[in-house]
């Protein structure tokens, strides 16, 4: 199984410049979410979805959007990038409450200059 | 505001001594507490905590929840160089599960 896959895993950004980072996950699972994760720093909560059609915001989600047509992808767009936006970004997908842990692709690294 | 906090921030020790790592939270809406691995990617998964005073055990991994004072201790024992990395602690809350980390545990195992 593929799990859970992040692309690109790489991008340098001009300021003002926007782009989409894709996540897809193959283990059927409703919940997916995306964190962002700064130098030396926890991960932050970007914006989640509990299943397709319907998404939330979640600690920092200024400066981004997401849709989630499908059970399988849940794209984030960047919109008018900032160099506050420079940032490791990593997608994760889980199962319902108490039937297992969180499971994370590799991330994306992104430099906005 | 919730919080999670790890302490220490870093920890340097020598292959085979044997480290605990702390965790401690505030939130409203407690669901479990998760221990994730990092190194230098993805976060991989080590524990999930439920209930108080059930150790889990993985190995030279070992993890224990106290729901009521709030914390989680990650014991590692014999520690490798492979075992450098950060450790993250992290607390599920709300109906979809969504995580809350601290800063993480830079641990650093020398040879």
């Amino acid at each position: 199984n593929a799990g859970v896959t992040q692309t690109p895993k790489f991008r340098i950004l001009k300021i003002g410049q926007s782009m989409t980072l894709q996540c897809t996950q193959d283990m059927n699972h409703n919940y997916m979410y995306w964190y962002r994760q700064d130098p030396g720093m926890g991960l932050k909560l970007i914006y989640y979805s509990v299943g397709a059609g319907i998404t939330d915001k979640g600690e920092v989600p200024n400066g981004y959007n997401v849709s989630r047509s499908t059970t399988e992808d849940f794209p984030l767009r960047l919109e008018l990038a900032a160099p506050s936006q420079t940032s490791v970004y990593f997608c994760a997908s889980s199962p319902p409450a108490g039937a297992g842990e969180l499971f994370f692709g590799e991330g994306s690294r992104l430099t906005v200059l | 505001e919730d919080k999670v906090v790890q302490s220490p921030l870093s920890l340097v020790v020598h292959e085979g001594d044997t480290v605990t790592l702390n965790c401690s939270y505030e939130v409203t809406n407690f669901r479990s507490l998760l221990w994730y691995k990092q190194e230098k990617k993805a976060p991989t998964f080590l524990f999930m905590l439920t209930s108080s005073g059930i150790e889990k055990k993985s190995g030279r991994l070992s993890s224990i929840l106290d729901k009521k004072e709030l914390f989680s201790i990650l014991n590692i024992t014999a520690t490798q160089t492979g075992d450098s990395a950060v450790y993250l602690c992290a607390v599920e809350e709300g109906s979809a599960r969504q995580l809350t980390f601290g800063s993480g545990t830079q641990l650093t195992v020398l040879p």
